[in-house]
């Protein structure tokens, strides 16, 4: 797979393979985060999410890891395919207001 | 089934001429936020309502205002958009505060501003 240890604006990566995006959020008193898919002229569709209490979850193909005692997040794509060619949004939420941190466009290669 | 939906999908104003956006939710959710998304950056959040109760960002720029007449709608005025206003404009709900269940977005209206 294909991975980034630190924040990067695009990621490439081999259809089939598996996508690591990487997000460091900037208050540690958020209690809760999301990850974003946004298309082209869309809106930002949910992912996935995960609270303060927990360092891992998983969904669909998708698994969030959160370490709060460096304040990083990670979302982890699991046999990328084609469609999920998109940017990829980190998002804290703290009292009750969410802020998203700098996206990462993901490219597939077939 | 849409549940925040938001219109026009694309705007074009001209400079200086006030536009409203406007967005509806049909979750009953008590807040409703508002975000402006420029090209390659990440959505900024500009205000939100707490059911009546109005907040406003400290960096959101006095151009920008907001209404919500009832639970189901809220609108953006921009009161004399400029060049630099062109964005996305994303609405978005959730239940409540302190509700850790998720955001709901619409789909956005993309301005322009000739």
């Amino acid at each position: 797979g294909e991975s980034v240890g630190l924040h990067l604006p695009t990621l490439s990566v081999q259809e089939g393979d598996n996508s690591i995006i990487n997000c460091a959020y900037s208050n540690s008193a958020s209690d809760y985060f999301i990850w974003y898919k946004q298309e082209s002229g869309k809106g930002p569709q949910f992912i996935i999410d995960i609270r303060s209490n927990m360092d891992k979850r998983q969904g669909q193909r998708v698994t969030v890891l959160l370490n709060k005692t460096v304040k990083h997040l990670s979302l982890q794509i699991a046999a990328t395919q084609p469609g999920d060619s998109a940017v990829y949004f980190c998002a804290e939420n703290n009292d009750y207001k969410l802020s998203f941190g700098a996206g990462t466009t993901v490219t597939v290669r077939a | 089934d849409a549940m925040v939906i938001q219109n026009p999908r694309y705007q074009v104003t001209q400079f200086g001429k006030p536009v409203t956006l406007s967005c509806s939710q049909t979750l009953n959710h008590n807040v409703m936020y508002w975000y402006q998304q420029k090209s390659s950056q990440a959505p900024k959040l500009l205000f939100h309502y707490y059911d009546k109760d109005f907040n406003n960002e400290a960096d959101t720029p006095d151009n920008f205002q907001s209404r919500r007449p009832n639970t189901s709608f809220c609108f953006l005025d921009i009161r004399s958009p400029g060049l630099g206003d062109a964005a996305m404009y994303l609405c978005a709900t959730s239940r409540d505060r302190g509700i850790q269940d998720g955001y709901t977005f619409g789909s956005g209206t993309r301005l322009t501003v000739v």
